[in-house]
């Protein structure tokens, strides 16, 4: 049981690169969430899903894209990446809504 | 959601109780208090949380007062890999848009 994993574990991107971020779980959660941890700050929701093949908005979505084709993984992509997007990205999976989350390591993406 | 102030930082001694204290005077009757720790470089980890009532587990105890405008969480026997950014988070159960963590509190366990 490896729990909440994502893939890469480290990335740099030049500015206008696209990319996407895996992620993926085996507790057979039904909701998984994509967050952003910039330095000194907490972190921050981009977007959600609630299910196989649903996806909603969360805090900061602009410049990303998600998509939940299978249950067990849930995918985020930076069309063109810019320098703002430098930071540190978490993936986590619960079983319904918003009760205990289970991380994953991060992924950390630097822009130049 | 309840928005909830939480120290900065605090020192505790290896061994020792560690109370981290949190306000929420804003919360409503359907809002949860939910702790998570995050140490450093690594994913964030569930700790506790609860409605009204003091809750316990094998890694800590949350205490809430009986007007629900504070909580303390406590480790009871802190040790040095309890060194990490504890959250404080308010949140009404089964709900996932508009998440935020704040900014939370830095224990430091000290030997």
């Amino acid at each position: 049981n490896a729990g909440v994993t994502q893939t890469p574990k480290f990335r740099v991107l030049k500015t206008g690169q696209s990319m996407t971020l895996l992620c993926a779980q085996d507790m057979n959660h039904e909701y998984m969430y994509w967050y952003r941890q910039d330095p000194g700050m907490g972190l921050r929701l981009i977007h959600y899903s609630v299910g196989e093949g649903t996806t909603a908005k969360g805090e900061v979505p602009d410049g990303y894209n998600v998509s939940r084709l299978k249950k067990q993984n849930f995918l985020l992509g930076l069309e063109s990446a810019a320098p703002s997007q430098t930071s540190v990205y978490f993936c986590a999976s619960s079983y319904v809504g918003w009760y205990e989350q289970y991380f994953g390591p991060g992924t950390r993406l630097t822009v130049t | 959601d309840a928005k909830t102030t939480q120290p900065t930082s605090m020192d505790c001694a290896e061994g020792r109780a560690a109370n981290l204290p949190c306000n929420h005077s804003t919360i409503s009757g359907n809002e949860y208090v939910y702790w998570y720790r995050q140490i450093h470089s690594q994913g964030p980890q569930y700790i506790i949380h609860g409605l009204k009532n003091n809750e316990t587990n094998e890694m800590a105890s949350l205490i809430i007062t009986e007007d629900r405008k504070s909580s303390t969480l406590i480790l009871p026997h802190a040790t040095l890999r309890d060194t990490a950014v504890y959250y404080c988070i308010v949140r009404v159960a089964g709900s996932a848009r508009q998440l935020t963590f704040g900014s939370g509190t830095q224990l430091t366990v000290l030997p």
